[in-house]
């Protein structure tokens, strides 16, 4: 059965704290992605990376920034955690490839609220 | 931009009544489409998928067709449950592009016995 863990479900984080959160696929996918979900504006992707050690900005990329160490793994950092980025975190991943049918997996979430 | 609209909810409905939620994208070339079903809770999951035009997706009951005329791709169940209730959010991807997904905003559905 495919898995995409999210390690962290609900998270409260003060102004300025560094934010960490972590993301572990089991289907040895080389393309992994963070989202956030905010109401009536669907997810929007933050970065993504194809391979290990690369990465790619998505369409909201100020504020964070992502390390991908290992080929299952894939974290996002927030490096100064602000009010405006509470929201849900999806993480996601899939095969790479040229099908664009292919299935993309997602994770659980995480709930993060910056006070 | 590539982009995806869907039509807003929340969709309130009663048991058994017909389901339509309508998804209209934008797009440059032939992308494939999708949709996804957040049920409370949860993370997304694959509900169905087109890959070109005229293909129907189907899964749970649930259809949607691609129809590249009307570059639409809307979602349609005969007879909905209670435990249909959910967000469903429609998208689409091109090949080539690292599989990257492209979301509409998410129709909320409620239905009530």
């Amino acid at each position: 059965d495919v898995k995409v863990t999210q390690s962290s479900r609900y998270l409260v984080k003060r102004t300025g704290e560094k934010v960490f959160l972590e993301c572990v696929q089991d289907m040895d996918h080389e393309n992994m992605f963070w989202y956030r979900q905010d109401p009536g504006l669907g997810l929007r992707l933050i970065y993504f990376s194809y391979d290990v050690k690369m990465k790619e900005k998505g369409d909201i990329p100020e504020g964070y920034s992502v390390s991908r160490e290992k080929k299952e793994r894939f974290s996002l950092i927030l490096e100064s955690a602000s009010t405006n980025q509470t929201s849900m975190y999806l993480c996601a991943s899939s095969p790479s490839g040229k099908d664009s049918g292919n299935t993309i997996y997602f994770g659980e979430g995480s709930w993060l609220t910056v006070v | 931009g590539d982009s995806v609209t869907q039509m807003e909810g929340p969709v309130t409905l009663s048991e058994e009544a017909f389901l339509t939620i309508n998804c209209t994208y934008t797009a440059t070339g032939y992308p494939s489409l999708f949709w996804y079903v957040q049920y409370p809770g949860e993370g997304l999951q694959l509900l169905l998928k087109a890959t070109k035009a005229d293909d129907k997706g189907s899964n749970k009951g649930f259809e949607a067709t691609y129809r590249k005329e009307t570059t639409s791709f809307h979602l349609e169940k005969g007879s909905v449950q209670v435990s249909d209730s959910a967000v469903y959010f429609c998208a689409l991807r091109f090949s080539g592009g690292y599989n990257k997904l492209i979301f509409g905003a998410g129709t909320r559905l409620a239905v009530h016995p």
